[in-house]
């Protein structure tokens, strides 16, 4: 479809090990959001795209997490030496962008990450 | 202080209720306004942008006050379908389009 995809849809991994969560927004999409949602809470924003630069990175929790998005599409989450706190689903959303006025965001489906 | 703030509930509320919600912004500059809707364990989907005017669509009516800066969701006639959370969000004027989000009310409704 043309939605926002991502991949993986679950992902297991073990503490300590580093993992790579992937985003593919909706085409023509210049904006592109990561946000993390833990079991039952709110949705916690860690950075933001606009093209290929990160105006706003000011929510990654540590520097174990980075992002990048590269072409002005894809865009792919990591994060190293995985803790147990950073279980939790992580949901990309894409929209139009800067100066296409004020429309919403559309969100992919999520990856669940699990540390265990 | 979080930019924007919203009682979590959960409303639990039986069939045909009317039910509202409100949620509050800290900067008054902010230009733009939405409610999301989140089921359980899915993504947020929009459910309906917020204009200045007030706007309906169908069951829901959302309004935006901006002297006391917040923005509410009406839904009448509640059904079972319309258990939810329910997110507000707010794009700032000063950094269009980065949205942020509330942490949601929960909506239970009832048979």
């Amino acid at each position: 479809g043309a939605g926002v995809s991502q991949s993986p849809s679950n992902k297991v991994t073990e503490k300590g090990k580093d993992v790579e969560l992937r985003c593919d927004p909706i085409s023509g999409h210049t904006a592109l959001y990561w946000y993390r949602q833990s079991l039952g809470q709110g949705l916690e924003f860690l950075i933001y795209f606009q093209g290929n630069s990160a105006p706003d990175k000011s929510g990654l929790p540590s520097d174990r997490f980075s992002a990048e998005r590269t072409g002005g599409s894809v865009s792919t989450l990591t994060i190293q030496r995985t803790q147990q706190e950073d279980s939790a689903v992580y949901l990309c959303a894409s929209s139009p962008g800067v100066g296409q006025g004020s429309t919403e965001a559309f969100f992919g489906q999520g990856t669940r990450l699990t540390v265990v | 202080r979080k930019e924007v703030e919203q009682d979590p509930g959960p409303f639990n509320v039986p069939e045909g209720a009317t039910v509202a919600f409100n949620c509050t912004y800290s900067n008054s500059a902010s230009q733009s306004f939405f409610w999301y809707r989140q089921d359980c364990r899915k993504e947020p989907k929009l459910l309906m942008s917020v204009y200045s005017s007030g706007n309906e669509d169908g069951r829901f009516t959302a309004q935006l006050n901006r002297a006391s800066q917040y923005i509410s969701l009406l839904i009448r006639d509640s059904k079972l379908s319309d258990s939810a959370t329910y997110l507000c969000v707010v794009n700032p004027r000063y950094n269009f389009n980065k949205f942020y989000f509330g942490s949601g009310t929960k909506l239970n409704v009832k048979p």
